[in-house]
């Protein structure tokens, strides 16, 4: 069975300073990992994905994450947060011809101040 | 990616009720999945809706307390019934395409 931890239940930090947020999974078959972005009263938007190809995935507002097989990891970072990056971060997997089910970690809260 | 819409956006219902949420998607899609998300906590698979078949519920959830109805492959219902206080959280649907799923804006459901 696959699970999704995601240690850090709030991540705080400052504007302009960087951040990650970590994922770690575990499944004994080929994965699909995913970032979703849950902004207050919203429901998710996909942030970032890695299906296969570059373990490095990059999305349009900054964020990258990169998988790493031996580490069972897709951590999430970037290099400098703005206030309107204040949000809760869901990691999630799914696994190759499982039927697109997906499986969500607890969730990251990132908390930018100024 | 396909654009989903969901109604209500939110409602407050009265214990003992039901409520039916709708979702619909702008494009033909054959896997439709409900969700819900309890306050403070992350996404949890109700059931998948494929078109044509029964929905296939988690484990924890069943069909007479959340009856799915998937009439189309634009179209999804999902009624939360004889609903208590516990049943108040966050329901969304979603659609998969290219290996991805792409979730609706959410229905934010409190019951008194």
């Amino acid at each position: 069975a696959q699970s999704v931890t995601q240690l850090d239940s709030q991540v705080p930090v400052f504007e302009e300073a960087p951040v990650e947020l970590r994922c770690n999974y575990s499944s004994s078959v080929s994965v699909y990992l995913f970032w979703y972005v849950q902004y207050p009263n919203q429901g998710l938007q996909l942030l970032l994905k890695y299906l296969s190809g570059s373990t490095l995935v990059e999305s349009i507002n900054g964020f990258e994450a990169e998988f790493n097989k031996s580490q069972t990891s897709f951590h999430l970072r970037k290099p400098s947060v703005h206030i309107s990056d204040t949000a809760e971060y869901f990691c999630a997997v799914s696994f190759t011809g499982g039927g697109n089910k997906l499986t969500f970690g607890t969730g990251t809260q990132l908390k930018v101040e100024l | 990616s396909a654009v989903i819409s969901q109604k209500p956006s939110r409602d407050i219902c009265q214990r003992g009720t039901s409520l039916t949420i709708q979702c619909q998607v702008d494009s033909q899609v054959t896997m439709m999945f409900w969700y819900r998300q309890q306050p403070g906590q992350s996404l949890t698979l109700i059931a998948t809706a494929n078109q044509g078949s029964e929905a296939t519920y988690e484990s924890g959830f069943v069909i007479d307390k959340f009856p799915i109805s998937r009439p189309n492959l634009t179209f999804s219902t999902l009624t939360v019934s004889n609903m208590s206080p516990e049943d108040s959280s966050i329901y969304l649907c979603s659609v998969a395409g290219d290996e991805t799923q792409y979730f609706g804006p959410g229905t934010r459901l409190l019951v008194l």
